[in-house]
């Protein structure tokens, strides 16, 4: 089945600083790629995604990359801000159609400093 | 508001005593779909339902079971709970299998 590694595992930052937080995954016939962001006490929320038809996808301050070749995409947060602290998913997921087995990774938890 | 309900919230029980975990969502989404999150591991599939009376195994099914009888409900059941099913359950949902809405969570412990 589908593997997908993550890390880091924890990351701090300065706020106003930039985070990138990395996942590879195993199996080519992943084709979506999903980021969710957990706050405490909260389920995970989906704050962006990339299908791998595309290699890079910017929402504001959030972007992701996909590199298919390699098998890895990223998360990448500028400008970071203290209410950015929260611990970060991504997941691979296949199928086409009907609904997709979804792999999520290990989580990375992100810390602003003011 | 377009939501992810589940019930309870927090739950206590000892092992082998039957219990289940109910998941509704308000948005007549498809897809539905159960984890577990325990820490260092991520967030792992135990089932999902693509539609009313489909289901399918995801990582984790192990000692769980779901029923999917309406659209909206898609219930957790502990036939018989053991301590290393003590987690924090999420049930999400999902229009067409891609974006999904997690609920809030229900904390399981099993002593």
């Amino acid at each position: 089945g589908e593997n997908v590694e993550q890390h880091p595992s924890t990351l701090s930052v300065q706020e106003g600083d930039s985070a990138v937080i990395k996942c590879t995954y195993s199996d080519s016939a992943s084709n979506y790629f999903p980021w969710y962001k957990q706050e405490l006490g909260k389920g995970p929320q989906l704050i962006i995604d990339i299908r791998s038809n595309v290699g890079e996808k910017k929402d504001q301050r959030i972007a992701v990359t996909l590199n298919k070749t390699a098998k890895h995409f990223s998360l990448h947060i500028t400008e970071t801000q203290p209410e950015d602290s929260a611990v970060y998913f991504c997941a691979a997921s296949m199928g086409t159609g009907g609904y997709q087995k979804v792999t999520f990774g290990t989580g990375t938890k992100l810390q602003v400093i003011p | 508001e377009a939501q992810v309900t589940q019930n309870p919230r927090y739950l206590i029980t000892v092992t082998g005593k039957k219990l289940t975990v109910t998941c509704s969502q308000n948005m007549n989404h498809e897809y539905m779909s159960w984890y577990r999150q325990d820490p260092g591991l991520g967030l792992r599939q135990i089932y999902y339902s693509m539609n009313v009376e489909v289901t399918d195994k995801g990582d984790v099914p192990e000692g769980y079971k779901v029923s999917r009888k309406e659209k909206r409900n898609f219930p957790l059941i502990l036939e018989s709970p053991s301590p290393n099913q003590t987690s924090l359950y999420f049930c999400a949902s999902s229009l067409e299998g891609h974006e999904q809405y997690f609920g809030p969570g229900t904390r399981l412990t099993v002593t």
